[in-house]
C-alpha cells in the first residue's frame, strides 16, 4: 500500500514566523510531489511540485525534497493569517496516480 | 470551460434513491480522479481513470458506488441505493498525463 504520511496537526504559528509542513512517502519511485492547500470549504488548490532533490522556492513558499530520506517538507516564510488552511501533500509514483497524505491543518495568529 | 466542472454543486435525496454525479474534465487531460471528502476530513479516493487503462478502482467503498468514463472526458460516478453516510462532498480532478491534477468546485451530497 503506497502511502503519504503527514502530521495532522493542528500547527499554530503566530503572524510573521515561519511555518515548517513535513511530509513522508513510502513509494521509492515516487518522481513527482506536490503542495496543495485547502481552505475550508473549498477545494485543492496546488501551490507548489517539486520533482528533483533539493529546494524549490516560489514567493514566500518553500518545498524541499530529499528523495534518500522520502521526505518532502514545506516551509512558509513570514507566515499570515491567509495562509491559514489544510495543506496536503501528494506524491506522484510509477503508475502516475496521485497519492494525498491526510492534510496538516495551520492556523496564523495575528 | 478552463477548470474541472462538476455538476450539480448541491445534490439533496432521500435514502434509497440512485444518484449520479457529473465531472467535465480539463480538456485534453488523461487523467481523472474521484476523492469523497467528510466535513473536517482528509480526501478518500474512490477511482482513478488514465487513459485508456483499466480503472483502478481500489477505493470504492461498496458495490453502491460506479463510475465511468465516457470517450476519455466526461466521467459520472453512480451511488445506488444511497445511505446518510454517503452525505459528503464528492471531488473530482483531473490531470496531464505525469503532472499535477486540478480540483472541481465538488458536489455537496446530502442523503436524508
Amino acid at each position: 500500500q503506497k502511502e503519504v504520511e503527514q502530521n495532522s496537526g493542528p500547527l499554530s504559528v503566530p503572524e510573521g514566523a515561519i511555518a515548517s509542513l513535513n511530509c513522508t512517502y513510502s513509494d521509492r519511485v515516487s518522481q513527482s510531489f506536490f503542495w496543495y492547500r485547502q481552505y475550508s470549504g473549498k477545494s485543492p488548490e496546488l501551490i507548489m511540485s517539486i520533482y528533483s532533490n533539493g529546494d524549490k522556492e516560489d514567493g514566500r513558499f518553500t518545498a524541499q525534497l530529499n528523495k534518500a530520506s522520502q521526505y518532502v517538507s514545506l516551509l512558509i516564510r513570514d507566515s499570515q493569517p491567509s495562509d491559514s488552511a489544510t495543506y496536503l501533500c501528494a506524491a506522484q509514483g510509477g503508475s502516475e496516480k496521485l497519492v494525498f497524505g491526510k492534510g496538516t491543518k495551520l492556523t496564523v495568529n495575528p | 470551460g478552463a477548470g474541472v466542472s462538476q455538476s450539480p454543486s448541491n445534490k439533496v435525496t432521500e435514502k434509497g434513491k440512485d444518484v449520479e454525479l457529473r465531472c467535465d474534465p480539463i480538456s485534453g487531460h488523461t487523467a481523472l480522479y474521484w476523492y469523497r471528502q467528510s466535513l473536517g476530513q482528509g480526501l478518500e479516493f474512490l477511482i482513478y481513470f488514465q487513459g485508456n487503462s483499466a480503472p483502478d478502482k481500489s477505493g470504492l467503498p461498496s458495490d453502491r458506488f460506479s463510475a465511468e468514463r465516457t470517450g476519455g472526458s466526461v466521467s459520472t460516478l453512480t451511488i445506488q441505493r444511497t445511505q446518510q453516510e454517503d452525505s459528503a462532498v464528492y471531488l473530482c480532478a483531473s490531470s496531464p498525463q505525469g503532472d499535477s491534477a486540478f480540483f472541481g468546485q465538488g458536489t455537496r451530497l446530502t442523503v436524508v
